[in-house]
């Protein structure tokens, strides 16, 4: 059993469509990041969480530390989201990063 | 640009060799934590490194060993290689440990032959 859980693996929506991608964990955390990857490798930092909500323009993160959950949302979707979407957390204790296997976004014109 | 660099950007090894990848912080970052990527898998954690300590390591054997240098530059050395190392190396550079966000380099592509 994977640490984070991610869903779904894929996922395609028409542009301008709101966007949820969920993820879930089993351990203990001292923050919960979302991370973006685009083709050829480069990853992002998009938020990182230890309570609440974030927002950065159309990009929307909450995080429910009872529920060990987190969803990021992308509102209004444009074709330039298109990239892979991963959450990763920091344990505590021990101090390990585990990462979900990712959201394969495609947003279609 | 996250003002994090690494090198090279690609290297193709043999089985049984060794090899040092290399990563600069970003200016005033004294953490820095690497991770490999299998093609179509997400990232893994190897190890964090702050103020030139080992602070924490995951499930990956003693071959991959890292260095952190005064300047808060880092190396990680993987040495006989095998098959399955083939992977991207990302680092990521941070202010401090707990709560900081991360900035990642673009990565180095290791291919083992």
């Amino acid at each position: 059993k994977n640490e984070v859980e991610q869903s779904p693996q894929n996922l395609t929506a028409q542009e301008g469509e709101f966007i949820t991608i969920n993820c879930s964990y089993s351990v203990g955390i001292s923050a919960l990041h979302w991370l973006q990857q685009h083709p050829g490798g480069g990853i992002v930092s998009l938020f990182m969480l230890s309570s609440g909500k974030k927002k950065h323009g159309r990009l929307i993160a909450t995080i429910n530390i009872q529920e060990k959950h987190s969803s990021l949302h992308i509102t209004a979707s444009h074709p330039r989201d298109s990239a892979v979407y991963i959450c990763a957390v920091r344990s505590v204790p021990g101090n390990q990063f585990y990462f979900g296997t990712g959201t394969s976004l495609t947003v279609i014109p | 640009e996250t003002g994090v660099t690494q090198s090279p950007t690609h290297l193709i090894k043999t089985r049984g060799q060794q090899v040092t990848l290399r990563c600069s912080s970003q200016s005033g970052h004294n953490t820095v934590s690497w991770y490999q990527q299998a093609l179509g898998q997400g990232p893994q954690f190897i190890f964090q490194y702050y103020r030139e300590e080992e602070n924490g390591r995951g499930n990956f054997p003693p071959r991959f060993s890292g260095l952190q240098f005064p300047n808060y530059s880092s190396e990680l050395n993987v040495n006989a290689l095998e098959l399955d190392d083939s992977a991207l190396y990302l680092c990521a550079s941070s202010r401090g440990l707990a709560g900081d966000e991360q900035y990642f380099g673009p990565g180095t592509r290791l291919t083992v032959t």
